[in-house]
């Protein structure tokens, strides 16, 4: 059984530029959440899909913004590149609505801009 | 919203000493509590959970008990080992929308 899987794993952009990271969730789960995680720090949330659509979003610009298709993957991008978007994305998948059903977490992106 | 304050790291311990790493939450309604480790280079890993007062989670050798009274969840392991050198994070959980609150986390390093 698979987990959940992100695409690629690292990835060198320049500002300014626009940037497209994958996820594919674990197996039979329906949502799917995109974190940030700086170096040194926690993740932050930045937004959750279920159904094909953002059902809720962290404190990020609009230069983010998601998808998710019908076959629950997801994509996360980043538009207008600056350097301190540079930092770890994690891709996290879960069951909707499930009290104590725990978010299973991808190996990330490391997104670096120069 | 939800938020939590995790002791500052690194913490720095033998193999085989007692370790203790406290967590404190707020959260509106009443989320479930988790705890998960970070190897280095790696996504984040489910380490234990509870999902109402008194619930204790464990796995490894590590446990966790939800105190609801003074809202805290704090990881305890009996003795270390060199493999559990990793980061740690307390994150309490919002049910209703599915999302996680993550604190700094903290480091541990565990010497031979």
């Amino acid at each position: 059984d698979a987990g959940v899987t992100q695409s690629p794993t690292h990835l060198i952009k320049t500002r300014g530029q626009q940037v497209t990271l994958r996820c594919s969730p674990k197996s039979g789960h329906d949502t799917v959440s995109w974190y940030q995680q700086a170096l040194g720090q926690g993740p932050q949330f930045i937004f959750q899909y279920y159904e094909e659509e953002e059902r809720q979003r962290g404190n990020f610009p609009d230069r983010f913004s998601g998808h998710q298709f019908p076959n629950y993957s997801s994509e996360l991008n980043v538009n207008a590149l600056l350097l301190g978007d540079s930092a770890l994305y994690l891709c996290a998948s879960s069951l909707v609505g499930g009290r104590g059903s725990p978010l299973h977490f991808g190996n990330g992106t490391r997104l670096t801009v120069t | 919203g939800n938020s939590v304050t995790q002791m500052e790291g690194p913490v720095t311990l033998s193999e085989e000493a007692f370790l203790t790493i406290n967590c404190t939450y707020t959260a509106t309604g009443y989320p479930s509590l988790f705890w998960y480790v970070q190897y280095p280079g790696e996504g984040l890993q489910l380490l234990l959970k509870a999902t109402k007062a008194d619930d204790k989670g464990s796995n490894k050798g590590f446990e966790a008990t939800y105190r609801k009274e003074t809202t805290s969840f704090h990881l305890e392991k009996g003795s270390v080992q060199v493999s559990d050198s990793a980061v740690y994070f307390c994150a309490p959980y919002n049910n209703a929308g599915n999302m996680l609150t993550f604190g700094g986390g903290t480091r541990l390093m565990v010497k031979p």
